[in-house]
């Protein structure tokens, strides 16, 4: 079994802060995704890394895939009250009839504070 | 942009009801997905489905049945609502399986949420 683990579970913090997400598993992943998910909405995905080594920017937020594709992680630059959300990953499950099933995390709660 | 809605926003039913959730794609997409999430037990799949009229159960098949007649369309139905089913709903749905790390990127409705007293 896949399991996608996250961490802090929870995290507040100042506007203007620094911040990093991390996603860990003892599973090797093809790719992950990150998706963020506003109180009373549906997750929406942020992005999708592919590659060993990847990193990809959006903004202010800087994703990582690790090198040997077990774990991820989210940095927030100068975190804003919009930033706040749930923060899930998540991982293609394994095996041929997975038909695009995914693995998530438990997620991360996200509050900035003005 | 992919379109992903959900018939209600908001929906309250009694004990032992018949509660039917609809959810509609507007990009062609093959899999559709049905999650409920609860605070510290996360998303968990309920059904899926990977053509019309086919599916197959998730991790917690048990109380609910789905249906699919049209590709677009992916109906999640609870035979006879409990109150252990008041919880948020999410349908998603993505492309078709082959076409690597694009297969599983999942778009979301905006959730029902459910309560059942």
């Amino acid at each position: 079994t896949q399991l996608l683990e996250q961490s802090p579970q929870f995290l507040s913090i100042q506007e203007g802060e620094n911040l990093t997400v991390y996603c860990n598993s003892s599973s090797v992943f093809s790719s992950l995704q990150w998706y963020r998910q506003e109180p009373g909405e549906g997750p929406v995905l942020l992005v999708t890394v592919v590659t060993g080594g990847e990193v990809k920017k959006l903004k202010r937020l800087t994703f990582q895939f690790g090198d040997a594709r077990k774990d991820s992680s989210l940095h927030i630059t100068a975190a804003q009250p919009g930033d706040t959300g749930l923060y899930l990953c998540a991982g293609p499950n394994a095996g041929g009839t997975s038909y695009g099933k995914l693995t998530f995390g438990q997620g991360t709660i996200l509050t900035v504070h003005p | 942009d992919v379109k992903v809605t959900q018939s209600s926003r908001y929906l309250v039913k009694r004990t032992g009801e018949k509660v039917f959730l609809e959810c509609v794609q507007d990009m062609d997409h093959e899999n559709m997905f049905w999650y409920r999430q609860d605070p510290g037990l996360g998303l968990r799949l309920i059904y899926f489905s990977y053509d019309v009229k086919m599916k197959e159960k998730g991790d917690i098949p048990e109380g609910y049945s789905v249906s699919r007649e049209k590709k677009e369309r992916f109906s999640l139905i609870l035979e006879s609502a409990s109150t252990n089913q008041t919880s948020m709903y999410l349908c998603a749905s993505s492309l078709s399986v082959g076409l690597g790390a694009l297969s599983y990127e999942q778009y979301f409705g905006p959730g029902t949420r459910l309560t059942v007293t």
